[in-house]
């Protein structure tokens, strides 16, 4: 079965510090994986998407990585802001057909800011 | 750009009432999906569609249906609500060819 699982559940952290976040998948055929943030109350935003050849991708504070070879995915925040609040999701994309790959999300993980 | 944007943002439903959640887009998006998230789960594709007329089934389809009648809207329709179909709606758009997704804000349906 095609999974995606996210750890941990949730985090507390303090502000300016640093946490990574795990993402371990057993989807295949790959395509795809993108790290997705999204706000309480608000739809996810995408942050990263990286393909099989890539193994690290940053957008500004947030620097995801992927390893294809044993399926794991991780995304460091660095120097957390209270904005930094928020819920992150991995998706998987496995590559069927062309105008639509089928997407699985992972559960993800809720992160709080803390002054 | 408004963007995606959904309406209602809330409803309380009674169980076997109907209703339809809107969804509309801008940006001249010919995909568009319906997704339910649920607490502690991946949010979970129901219908999709790849431009006007042509709609599909998704991994959680039953007792939803959708239509796309124009480019910019793909409205989705509970026939009979029941318990099981509270949950938050998401519509997203891209691209066909493009990979990342742009979600709306969502819709928080309560089925009492």
């Amino acid at each position: 079965k095609n999974q995606v699982e996210q750890s941990p559940q949730s985090l507390i952290i303090l502000e300016g510090k640093n946490c990574t976040l795990q993402c371990n998948y057993t989807v295949s055929p790959f395509s795809n994986l993108r790290w997705y943030k999204q706000d309480t109350g608000r739809g996810p935003v995408s942050l990263t998407i990286m393909t099989f050849s890539e193994n690290t991708k940053s957008n500004g504070r947030y620097t995801a990585t992927l390893d294809a070879d044993t399926k794991q995915s991780s995304l460091h925040i660095t120097a957390s802001q209270l904005s930094d609040s928020a819920s992150y999701i991995c998706v998987v994309s496995q590559a069927f057909k062309a105008a639509g790959n089928k997407l699985t999300f992972g559960g993800g993980t809720r992160v709080l800011v803390k002054p | 750009n408004a963007g995606v944007t959904q309406t209602p943002k809330f409803q309380v439903l009674k169980t076997g009432q109907s209703m339809t959640l809107q969804c509309a887009q801008d940006m001249n998006h010919e995909y568009m999906s319906w997704y339910r998230q649920d607490p502690g789960m991946g949010l979970r594709l129901i219908h999709y569609s790849v431009g006007a007329g042509i709609t599909d089934q998704g991994e959680v389809p039953n007792g939803y249906n959708v239509s796309r009648s124009t480019t910019e809207d793909f409205p989705l329709r509970l026939l009979s609500a029941a318990p099981s179909q509270t949950s938050v709606y998401f519509c997203a758009s891209r691209p066909v060819g493009q990979e990342t997704q742009y979600f709306g804000p969502g819709t928080r349906l309560l089925v009492l």
